[in-house]
């Protein structure tokens, strides 16, 4: 059964650093990864979308990155703003299912 | 429209009363899939169709929960006998095609009291 970690649960920063957040998942055999974002009472935001065969995807400040191998993406922000203070969600197309596995978010405060 | 649509966004309830929650999908869009979010959690599958019929539905809790999608476009959560741990955030979600990029409605928020 396809779990998804997504570490730190939280983090802040000051505006202007760079961060990291990273997504794990445990069976390698997927389709692609979608990168979200979630405002507080709102839906999702597609952010980026990676194919199995990609290895990383940008997107203005954003840029993922992809090692199916060891079930591992990254979203890197460059540069972040307040207006980046959301939860960041990763979701994977299970290989054996076709629907979206989610992992618990990470929620970002951008302080300014 | 330009994304995909739900309505209500806001629904409150009394227990064991009966529930819908429509989700219009971007057209054109062949998948469509229903999640349920609790606070604090990430989206949990309900169920996803590929034009009218439902594909996958074993994330459905139990057999109060139903969903439809009559003319592969419009689909409907149907919830009978609502229960106070139904309360969640529901949402929908459609792709051009199973495995490509899903897009999300803002979701509706049921509230049973």
């Amino acid at each position: 059964k396809q779990e998804v970690t997504q570490i730190p649960a939280a983090l802040s920063v000051p505006e202007g650093e760079n961060l990291v957040l990273n997504c794990s998942f445990t069976d390698s055999a997927i389709y692609n990864l979608q990168w979200f974002r979630q405002d507080p009472g709102k839906g999702l935001t597609s952010l980026l979308l990676i194919q199995s065969s990609q290895r990383e995807q940008t997107s203005g400040r954003l840029n993922a990155s992809l090692d199916k191998s060891s079930g591992r993406s990254t979203l890197y922000i460059a540069a972040s703003q307040p207006g980046d203070s959301a939860t960041y969600l990763c979701a994977v197309y299970g290989g054996a299912t076709n629907k979206l596995i989610f992992g618990t978010g990470t929620l970002l405060a951008v302080q300014p | 429209g330009a994304g995909v649509s739900q309505t209500p966004s806001n629904k409150v309830t009394e227990k064991g009363k009966y529930v819908e929650l429509r989700c219009d999908p971007i057209s054109g869009h062949t998948a469509l899939y229903w999640y349920r979010q609790s606070l604090g959690q990430g989206p949990e599958f309900l169920i996803y169709f590929q034009g009218t019929g439902a594909a996958d539905d074993s994330g459905l809790p139990n057999d109060r929960f139903f969903a439809v999608r009559p003319e592969g476009s419009v689909s409907t959560l149907k919830i009978q006998r609502t229960e106070r741990g139904d309360s969640a955030v529901y949402l929908c979600a459609s792709s051009v095609y199973v495995n490509t990029e899903a897009f999300f409605g803002q979701g509706t928020r049921l509230t049973v009291v």
